[in-house]
């Protein structure tokens, strides 16, 4: 069965760390890019940042930009998520999720989120 | 970065139903859009990608069109299991890549 399960989330304090984690399963993990993205309660859905297979591309959303790192091992088949400098405003779900590329009959990639985990909660709070 | 809208924020429909969501890019997207579904404290659900292709094992009452800046997803007959909260995301231009607020779908 393709899965990702998310671990490592919880409740610190404002200007704390945290280090996420997503365990992959059931596909080829070292193919495909990956993201994080994340949902404030009662709120919509804000991407986070993404690594690409061998992780040569990284990027990052502007909210989080200098404060966390997104990484990946292809051997552990693990995606992670440090997050240093924690605000309230991070306080969120945090989803891993499978970037497929889709491809269109021109040759151009349509790239969706096909898999995601279940979330893991990530409470900033003092 | 591109702007999502989604329309409208919040719909009442009853089981049987015809019903479409709106979303509307800031600029053209090129049909690089894709349709989830999320139900109350569960992960978003893939639907459509490429404004219009069904993902694989979505039931055939859901579809999307449009082009430009303009898309729609519609359900042709809505099924008790169909009420949740959908969201567009762009994929053009990335990164970032954005999502709309959100359409909640009600039983009226």
């Amino acid at each position: 069965e393709v899965q990702l399960v998310e671990s490592g989330g919880g409740l610190v304090k404002p200007g704390g760390s945290l280090r996420l984690s997503c365990a992959a399963s059931g596909f080829t993990f070292s193919s495909y890019s990956m993201n994080w993205v994340r949902q404030a309660p009662g709120k919509g859905l804000e991407w986070v940042s993404s690594i690409s297979s061998s992780s040569s591309y990284i990027y990052y959303a502007d909210s989080v930009k200098g404060r966390f790192t997104i990484s990946r091992d292809n051997a552990k088949n693990s995606l992670y998520l440090q997050m240093n400098s924690l605000r309230a405003e991070d306080t969120a779900v945090y989803y891993c999720a499978r970037e497929e590329s889709y491809y269109d009959s021109s040759g151009y990639s349509h790239d969706a989120f096909d898999i995601w985990g279940q979330g893991t909660m990530v409470t900033v709070s003092s | 970065d591109i702007q999502m809208t989604q329309s409208p924020s919040s719909l009442s429909a009853s089981v049987g139903d015809r019903v479409t969501i709106t979303c509307r890019a800031s600029q053209g997207i090129s049909n690089s859009l894709a349709w989830y579904q999320q139900k109350p404290g569960k992960a978003p659900k893939l639907l459509l990608y490429a404004a219009s292709r069904l993902e694989s094992g979505v039931p055939s009452r859901f579809s999307g069109s449009g082009s430009g800046t303009d898309y729609t997803l519609t359900i042709s007959s809505l099924q008790p299991e169909d009420f949740a909260t959908y969201y567009c995301q762009q994929y053009y231009s990335t990164p970032p890549c954005t999502f709309g607020q959100g359409t909640k779908l009600e039983i009226k």
